[in-house]
């Protein structure tokens, strides 16, 4: 069974921090996503990579970049945390035709900024 | 530009009612379209797709490509059936999918 993980539930941060979010996935797959999950407004695509090194931006970029060293992690940076970005995140994986192979999500980490 | 609308927040109904979650989408391209659902305390998961034209949990879901919508039905709600749903539209060949606002479903007894 795929599994993605977050490393963490919950996180609080002061405005201004630099953030790390950080995903594992443990079945080879070489897609790999970051979405922001608010009530009213749904799923929001920030950024997503379907290769090592490789990225592309989603809807919502501004005030993150990504990493993905490594195929099987890929990490969300907020640079200067603000309270706008207080959220919940979700990051998922999937094989690179998602025809066969559905999104498989983590279980998201909400990150609150004071 | 792509995009996909669930037009109601909130649907409640009770156990035995039939359940209709409406989706409609806005894409110039061929359009492939999913259902996903978060039952509580769980992750998002994938409950069906339009290409496979398959009933999960008693769910369906048509593809109207007239209508650009894609409802999800089942003609006799449960009370496990209660969870938040996304309608999601895929618009590359890399997997990116476009998520609709999302539909709370509560099936009372």
């Amino acid at each position: 069974d795929v599994k993605v993980t977050q490393s963490s539930r919950y996180l609080v941060k002061r405005t201004g921090e630099k953030v790390f979010l950080e995903c594992v996935q443990d079945m080879d797959h070489e897609n790999m996503f970051w979405y922001r999950q608010d009530p009213g407004l749904g799923l929001r695509l920030i950024y997503f990579s379907y290769d090592v090194k490789m990225k592309e931006k989603g809807d919502i970029p501004e005030g993150y970049s990504v990493s993905r060293e490594k195929k099987e992690r890929f990490s969300l940076i907020l640079e200067s945390a603000s309270t706008n970005q207080t959220s919940m995140y979700l990051c998922a994986s999937s094989l690179r035709d998602p025809f066969n192979s559905p999104l498989h999500f983590g279980n998201g980490t909400r990150l609150t900024v004071t | 530009a792509q995009r996909v609308t669930q037009p109601e927040k909130l649907l409640s109904v009770f156990k035995g009612a039939p359940v209709e979650l409406k989706c409609n989408y806005s894409y110039s391209g061929s359009p492939e379209l999913f259902w996903y659902v978060q039952y509580s305390r769980q992750r998002l998961q994938l409950l069906l797709r339009h290409i496979s034209r398959e009933s999960i949990k008693g769910f369906t879901a048509d593809l109207n490509k007239g209508e650009t919508s894609f409802h999800l039905k089942k003609p006799f709600a449960q009370e496990e059936d209660s969870a938040m749903y996304y309608c999601a539209l895929k618009t590359t060949s890399y997997g990116k999918l476009t998520f609709g606002q999302g539909t709370i479903l509560t099936v009372h007894p």
